[in-house]
Formats: C-alpha cells, sequence, structure tokens
C-alpha cells in the first residue's frame, strides 16, 4: 500500500496553463506538506498544513494555492505556469507538527515541465 | 543568513569501507536533526533522527552524531554496499518546526 500517493508523475504543459497536483496519505496523520526541488537538488518548503489548517507559507508566488478538503490530502494548485515553475513537487506527510521520531513521509513526486 | 551545507561533490568509496558524510549549519539552533536517502526519481526515505541532546545514533550500519557545539552532523555508513548508492540529505528543524533540508551529498560505492 503507498502511503503518500501523488498525482500526476509526470506533467508537461505550456506557459500560462492552470494545472493540479494531487496527493493523499493513508498513514492517518496530522501534517501534511508540499516541497519543491529544483534542478540543483535543493528541496525548498512552500506549505505546510496540520489538519486541514494552513500553518507555514513561505514565500511563494500567489499562483500557488493548496487545498486541503481533509487532513489525509493536500493538492496543489498552479495558475498561469511559468518557465521557471518546472521542478519535481513532492508532497509529504508526518505524524505531527514537529515531525519528530519518524520523520516525514515523502511521495514519489510529480515532475513539472513547463514548455 | 541560515545555512545547512553539505558536500555537493560525490563521495566515491569502496565496497566495505566506511562512509563519511558531513553537515554543517549555520544560524540555526535545531532540536533535532534528521538524514535521509533520496534514490533517483523517489521521494526521499527517513533513515534516522536525533535530538539536540543525543551525541550519538545507531541504526544498524548507520550512525549519526551531531554536535551543537560544531554545528556539524556527521553520517556514517559502516561496511558499504554498492546498494547504499544514493544522494543523503540531512535536515533540520528551524523555530517553527519546519524541516529545512541542505543539498545532499552523493555517495557511490563501488564493488
Amino acid at each position: 500500500d503507498t502511503a503518500v500517493s501523488q498525482t500526476p508523475k509526470y506533467l508537461v504543459t505550456q506557459m500560462g496553463n492552470d494545472k493540479s497536483i494531487k496527493c493523499e496519505q493513508n498513514l492517518g496523520h496530522d501534517t501534511m506538506y508540499w516541497y519543491k526541488q529544483d534542478s540543483k537538488k535543493f528541496l525548498k518548503i512552500m506549505f505546510s498544513y496540520n489538519n486541514k489548517e494552513l500553518i507555514i507559507n513561505e514565500t511563494v508566488p500567489n499562483r500557488f494555492s493548496p487545498k486541503s478538503p481533509d487532513k489525509a490530502h493536500l493538492n496543489l494548485h498552479i495558475n498561469s505556469l511559468e518557465l521557471g515553475d518546472s521542478a519535481v513537487y513532492f508532497c509529504a506527510s508526518s505524524q505531527d507538527v514537529t515531525g519528530q521520531d519518524y520523520g516525514y513521509t515523502f511521495g514519489s513526486g510529480t515532475r513539472l515541465t513547463v514548455v | 543568513s541560515q545555512k545547512i551545507e553539505q558536500n555537493s561533490e560525490a563521495l566515491n568509496i569502496q565496497e566495505g569501507k566506511t562512509a563519511t558524510l558531513t553537515c554543517n549549519y549555520t544560524n540555526y539552533s535545531p532540536a533535532y536533526l534528521q538524514w535521509y536517502r533520496q534514490d533517483p526519481g523517489r521521494g526521499p526515505v527517513f533513515l534516522l533522527l536525533i535530538r539536540e541532546n543525543e551525541k550519538e545514533k545507531r541504526k544498524e550500519r548507520l550512525k549519526v552524531t551531531f554536535d551543537t557545539t560544531l554545528k556539524q552532523s556527521l553520517f556514517h555508513i559502516t561496511a558499504s554496499q554498492p546498494a547504499d548508492s544514493a544522494t543523503y540529505l540531512c535536515a533540520l528543524n528551524n523555530a517553527g518546526n519546519m524541516l529545512t533540508f541542505g543539498g545532499g551529498t552523493r555517495l557511490m560505492v563501488k564493488p
């Protein structure tokens, strides 16, 4: 059983389009995250939700809007896609906001390519 | 500014040797530090967590040390195997408990 699943795995789209990435976790975790990994492999936090409530919103363009319909799901919607949005986006979850003891569980990533 | 630095150059070692990876940080006061493994095309996988009041943590062939004075963590893999080849990331929490990652070090274990 996949613990944190993201769809789609690959996404190729044109500049200016709007796209969504879905994430679901079946671990019963309270906290979920979106990270962006750029071409230099740095993982940067974008958003964090705890029990459907936004707790972290890093400096991310407001074209990016997360939505958490319940604590098992955290989706990412991106408007007006730009070339610089091309990256791998990872969803992750943790038992609580501290992520202690068991760390974060990551999905396998969504490779977004904007052309 | 806050930084988490890992050697960006790949570490090449021979099978059976001990691999040692370094994580240095500045302008953080983390309560704990974590290490992850990332394989190509996959998400990071949690390996170990060490708290600020712990000097050393072990799990099977893995050992992590944490020196809050030097602001450094060392990650050791003993009796390394080709299957250990991957990128290893360190991560620590900032004041908001947000986990911040270093850039990772790629380890190549040659048979």
